[in-house]
């Protein structure tokens, strides 16, 4: 089957500085990344669309200064969190899709736990 | 706007059947996907529906109803490994948007 990874698994980091999360997509090419977030007992919030070899593309709200996404290859994706701040900590999951599908089939990754103190 | 609604929680006893209703607003409709997800871990794939009409598979049933912007999961002869979120998520033009979630909790 489909199978997507995170790295790191879980993080802790300062205020101000910077984490980079990294999708990767292990037996398929995926033409397109998301990235999305998640709070305690939330459900998942879509934060960018990424698409190799171009820009993502983000959702409403969401800055695109601050969550930078490159997207330089079919099997892989990043997330950079920068200059994190307690307001960031969260369940970050990526997910990825496979060209050729019927519908928009995403297989996810198991997701990146960030703890800014 | 978009908007998907679950019920926020569902409690059932081992072997019961427990339906999971979503309701959608949303612009840009494909099919309706559902999701679980334990603690901690990753959404994994459930079902898919593109049309009306009930979609079986195993002890999980999934039905939607275009018309009536209108969904439901349905888990039979539940598991105390159920105990899980479930979310509804809308298949729409580019991406999927997911509901609020339904936690639901197995009791012996």
């Amino acid at each position: 089957g489909a199978v997507v990874s995170q790295h790191p698994s879980w993080v802790i980091c300062k205020s101000g500085t910077s984490v980079k999360i990294e999708c990767r997509s292990l037996d398929f090419q995926a033409t397109t990344m998301f990235w999305y977030r998640q709070f305690p007992k939330q459900s998942l919030m879509l934060m960018a669309t990424s698409n190799e070899g171009s820009k993502a593309t983000y959702e409403q709200g969401v800055e695109k200064d601050k969550f930078l996404i490159n997207h330089a290859s079919l099997t892989l994706s990043t997330l950079t969190v920068t200059s994190a701040h307690p307001e960031d900590s969260s369940f970050y999951i990526c997910s990825a899709e496979t060209s050729g599908s019927f519908y928009n089939e995403q297989f996810f990754g198991p997701g990146t736990r960030l703890t800014v103190l | 706007g978009q908007s998907l609604e679950q019920p926020s929680e569902v409690t059932a006893v081992e072997g019961a059947i427990v339906q999971i209703n979503c309701t959608y607003q949303t612009s840009g409709f494909y099919g309706l996907s559902w999701y679980q997800q334990h603690d901690g871990g990753a959404p994994t794939f459930l079902s898919y529906n593109a049309l009306d009409g009930l979609e079986e598979t195993g002890r999980f049933s999934s039905f939607l109803s275009r018309s009536d912007s209108y969904g439901y999961l349905l888990l039979q002869e539940l598991q105390m490994k159920d105990s899980a979120s479930y979310f509804c998520a809308v298949v729409s033009t580019d991406k999927l948007i997911f509901g609020t979630g339904t936690r639901l909790q197995v009791f012996p």
